[in-house]
């Protein structure tokens, strides 16, 4: 069965350094989010993107972030420089037109020190 | 606005006993809900969902749950925990509009032999 993976599993990164998360969504997925869960609270929607834009963000998705599907397969969210409360377990997910599940990769968590 | 909330946060319940994990909706709409549950180091995996056909949803893993607009509720249950049940479960509701998933605060069930 197909399903959505995400890379690395753990990232420890210094504060104001850039990270990448990548995430491999199903391939014929065409709706793509990112979501992230701070320690002990919930998840979060930070981003979706459809047709190599992003159609939905949140207050929390500001300029030090941005995301991308470089290749037709990859699905990325950058954090430019990141902080000490980016430290989350970050979700991607990948859904298809007209249907309301989501299907949601294992996470990666992000130590930012 | 579209909101869940989970009003347990820990749920305890001996193997062999039934499970009862609770959710209330708020939505201006005619909800879609979902339960996910989320094992220790994997994904979020969808238990069931209610797209407004038949009130009472079956899932896997012999879960179900019961749509009921005149309590707003969308309770999880299951008659017989097993010890693979341990985990956290969350609550899920669609905006409607984004299609973006707006969580509830996890209920994490422990499961007593």
């Amino acid at each position: 069965e197909p399903e959505v993976t995400q890379t690395p599993s753990h990232q420890v990164t210094q504060m104001g350094q850039e990270v990448i998360l990548r995430c491999v969504p199903i391939s014929n997925h065409l709706y793509f989010y990112w979501y992230r869960q701070i320690l002990g609270q919930k998840v979060e929607f930070l981003v979706s993107f459809y047709n190599n834009e992003i159609s939905e963000k949140s207050e929390i998705f500001d300029d030090q972030f941005s995301v991308e599907r470089p290749d037709g397969s990859n699905f990325t969210l950058k954090i430019r420089s990141t902080k000490l409360e980016d430290s989350a377990m970050y979700f991607c997910a990948g859904g298809q037109p007209l249907a309301d599940e989501q299907y949601f990769g294992p996470g990666t968590r992000l130590t930012v020190t | 606005a579209q909101s869940v909330t989970q009003l347990d946060s820990h749920v305890s319940v001996s193997e062999g006993t039934p499970v009862l994990l609770r959710c209330n909706y708020s939505s201006s709409y005619s909800p879609s809900l979902f339960w996910y549950v989320q094992h220790p180091n994997k994904g979020l995996q969808l238990l069931l969902k209610y797209t407004s056909a038949a009130t009472l949803v079956k899932g896997i893993n012999g879960f179900e749950a019961e749509f009921k607009k005149s309590e707003t509720s969308f309770h999880l249950t299951k008659p017989s925990a097993h010890m693979s049940d341990a985990a956290e479960y969350f609550c899920v509701v669609i905006d409607p509009g984004t299609y973006k998933y707006i969580f509830g605060t996890g209920t994490r069930l422990k499961v007593l032999a």
